[in-house]
């Protein structure tokens, strides 16, 4: 099935680091979401986009909506142990069903 | 409970059989989505279901996958003569109402092995 693409695949960081990663597609979304998945859990919401242009903050996460809507990037500040899991985004269409479609998600390892 | 669950966490069946997975989604949610996840990728799309009915079933690889929702709350996803590339976690989201821009809430999932 269609994904999206993601980089980087995997990364290690240092306790306090600022973190990039983004989201490119090939088609246009109305919605972008990222998604942080902890080892057997489900996903679970971090931000939530609407608009192009859109630059929206949940506490040391930023992402925004990318001015063609065809790519997102998240940032997380000033990172801490507990952010290690993978980061998913997802691209949502105006195709009638909203169905989600993920990336193949970003591994982030935090060394204290 | 306050958020979506899955039923069995895990299953283990053999090449060749017929497993059943639920999903019990929020209360009160109209929109129900089935995912698969297979190992190091993202969830994919299966089904969604809009109340009872099965909007879209796209996503469904082939004819051994099957799910319902039959009184619009909690859904079955139905696989019959599994095969070992049916091993992946199934993970089932509902929403409010389904429309554009709402937010899906995701189960834990059931980690689904195919010997």
């Amino acid at each position: 099935g269609q994904q999206l693409n993601q980089s980087p695949q995997s990364m290690f960081i240092q306790e306090g680091e600022d973190v990039s990663m983004n989201c490119t597609s090939s088609s246009i979304f109305n919605t972008w979401l990222w998604y942080k998945q902890d080892p057997g859990e489900g996903p679970v919401l971090l931000i939530a986009l609407y608009k192009a242009g859109e630059l929206t903050s949940n506490g040391r996460l930023t992402a925004q909506f990318g001015i063609t809507r065809k790519d997102s990037f998240l940032n997380i500040s000033a990172s801490i142990p507990s952010d290690v899991g993978i980061y998913f985004c997802a691209g949502q269409t105006d195709s009638g069903t909203y169905k989600y479609i993920f990336g193949t998600g970003t591994r982030l390892k935090v060394l204290a | 409970g306050a958020g979506v669950s899955q039923t069995p966490s895990n299953k283990v069946t053999e090449k060749g059989k017929y497993v059943e997975l639920r999903c019990d989604p929020i209360s009160g949610h109209t929109a129900l989505y089935w995912y698969r996840q297979s190992l190091g990728q993202g969830p994919e799309f299966l089904i969604y279901f809009q109340g009872t009915g099965a909007a879209d079933d796209s996503g469904l690889p082939n004819d051994r996958f099957f799910a319902v929702r039959p009184e619009g709350s909690v859904s079955t996803l139905k696989i019959q003569r599994t095969e070992r590339g049916d091993s992946a976690v199934y993970l089932c989201a509902s929403s409010a109402t389904g429309t554009s821009g709402e937010t899906q809430y995701f189960g834990p999932g059931t980690r689904l092995l195919v010997l």
